[in-house]
């Protein structure tokens, strides 16, 4: 989706590895978010970024630590995967008035 | 606690056949409700924002309202191209940051 870029599309992991899901706006909005989606769960929080430099848990953030870095790029990175994590990732950004803006999304499957 | 429910789950209709979607909320204070449509294997969509009880928006076959406990998308005529699977969320005043609660949405198809 134009505006978010997320990388990348697809991933397989095997139990207990690491990886970095990366997320990178184009504009200077303060907020970043990152959201997992899992059939019959919806959309749930799992880290918020209000500004560079700060970020804060959501509402499932237990085994995922995430990194603001600059205002553009907001990481998401599992350090030791576990198959309750197989999920399709979204990375969002935007405030209250102009919307939320998502990216495409990383789908990642841990076997 | 805060939460979102949709309904139904799943709807299907003839095009031409109009109908609404349903979302109703509990949250201690509403900042915001906000609907987005997602197309399978892309990222939501931003569609509307509402902010007070009795606010509507329109955006071409799209209606949305909102009263103090629900929010309704109405779709009028609806074609094919409209099938997808609808997203509400709010945004709480007690919510930490600025970040979003969603229900876990109505797939609709329209057949032609």
């Amino acid at each position: 989706n134009a505006g978010v870029t997320q990388t990348p599309k697809f991933q397989v992991l095997k139990t207990g590895q690491s990886m970095t899901l990366q997320c990178a706006q184009d504009m200077n909005h303060n907020s970043m978010y990152w959201y997992r989606q899992d059939p019959g769960m919806g959309l749930r929080l799992i880290y918020y970024s209000a500004s560079e430099g700060t970020t804060d848990k959501g509402e499932v953030p237990n085994g995922y630590n995430v990194s603001r870095l600059n205002k553009r790029e907001f990481s998401l990175r599992l350090e030791s995967a576990a198959p309750s994590q197989t999920s399709v990732y979204f990375c969002a950004k935007g405030d209250r008035g102009s919307g939320y803006t998502f990216g495409s999304g990383t789908r990642l499957t841990v076997v | 606690e805060d939460q979102v429910t949709q309904s139904p789950e799943a709807l299907r209709l003839q095009e031409g056949e109009s109908s609404s979607l349903n979302c109703s909320y509990t949250v201690s204070g509403l900042r915001g409700l906000f609907w987005y449509r997602q197309d399978p294997g892309k990222g939501p969509e931003f569609l509307f924002t509402l902010y007070s009880a009795g606010e509507e928006k329109e955006k071409e076959r799209l209606k949305a309202t909102l009263t103090k406990k629900e929010s309704f998308l109405h779709i009028t005529a609806p074609k094919p191209e409209d099938s997808a699977t609808y997203l509400c969320a709010v945004q709480a005043v007690n919510q930490a940051g600025t970040a979003l609660i969603f229900g876990k949405g109505t797939t609709l198809s329209v057949s032609s």
